[in-house]
C-alpha cells in the first residue's frame, strides 16, 4: 500500500533562517505532489505542484520554493524565513490522471511551522 | 471569482441529529469533487469523491453527498451523527490543472 512521509512534525525556526521540510511517497511511481498550506478557517492553499522530477509549478508567489529532485521525494525550502510563514505545511500525492482533472490526493500528518 | 464556498463554518449538533453540510462551486465545465475530514490531532482523510455517473455517492462512515449540477452543489450528509463524527469537514474541487480547490471547511461538533 501507499504510504507518505512528512517530517518534522513540528519546527521551530529563527526568523531568516532557512528552512527544509521534506515528504517522500512510497509504493507508488510517477505520483503528482503537493504543498499546501493550512490556516484556521480559510482551508489549504496549494502551494506548489509537480508533476514529474524537477518539474515544479507554484501557485503562489512568496518566500518559498520546492524541489523534486526524485520521483517519490517532493522538498519544501526556503532561504530566509519570514514570520509570516508560521504555518501548518501539508505534503500531498495523487494519482496522475489521463486527463488533467485532478483526482483525490492523500495526505502526510504535516509540520506545524512556527518562525519566532 | 471561482472558489468554493462551505457556507457553515461552524455546526452544533446532539447526538443522533441529521446533518448537511453545503459546498457550492463557481467552475464551469468538467470537475471532480471531493468530501474530506480532518479529525482532531489526525490527517486529512477522503470521506467521499465524485468523478461521473450517479450523482448521489457513498462514502465511509456513513456519510453520503449528491451532486447537483444545476446548482453547482455538493452537499454531504448523515442521517444521525454520533461523537465520533465531531472533525473539520472539507469540501474540494479537483480542476482540469491538477489542482484541488478546497473551502475553508465546517468544523462540526457532536454533544454527547
Amino acid at each position: 500500500s501507499q504510504t507518505i512521509h512528512q517530517w518534522p512534525a513540528t519546527l521551530v525556526q529563527p526568523v531568516g533562517s532557512p528552512l527544509s521540510l521534506e515528504c517522500t511517497v512510497e509504493g507508488t511511481s510517477n505520483p503528482n505532489l503537493y504543498w499546501y498550506r493550512q490556516a484556521a478557517g480559510r482551508g489549504l492553499q496549494l502551494l506548489f505542484y509537480s508533476v514529474g522530477i524537477g518539474q515544479i509549478s507554484s501557485e503562489v508567489p512568496q518566500n518559498l520554493s520546492a524541489s523534486r529532485p526524485q520521483d517519490r521525494q517532493f522538498i519544501l525550502s526556503s532561504k530566509k524565513l519570514l514570520l509570516s510563514d508560521s504555518g501548518f505545511y501539508l505534503c500531498a500525492w495523487s494519482v496522475r490522471p489521463m486527463l488533467r482533472l485532478a483526482t483525490e490526493a492523500f495526505f502526510g500528518q504535516g509540520t506545524r511551522l512556527t518562525v519566532v | 471569482a471561482q472558489s468554493v464556498s462551505q457556507h457553515n463554518h461552524h455546526v452544533i449538533l446532539s447526538e443522533a441529529a441529521s446533518l448537511e453540510l453545503g459546498c457550492n462551486y463557481s467552475y464551469g465545465g468538467t470537475v471532480n469533487l471531493f468530501w474530506y475530514v480532518q479529525y482532531p490531532g489526525q490527517h486529512l482523510q477522503l470521506l467521499l469523491k465524485y468523478f461521473s455517473g450517479d450523482p448521489l455517492v457513498k462514502g465511509i462512515k456513513g456519510f453520503e453527498a449528491e451532486f447537483i449540477k444545476s446548482k453547482f452543489s455538493f452537499n454531504l450528509r448523515k442521517p444521525s451523527v454520533q461523537w465520533s463524527d465531531t472533525a473539520e469537514y472539507f469540501c474540494a474541487v479537483g480542476r482540469s490543472n491538477y489542482q484541488l480547490i478546497w473551502g475553508a471547511g465546517t468544523k462540526l461538533i457532536i454533544k454527547p
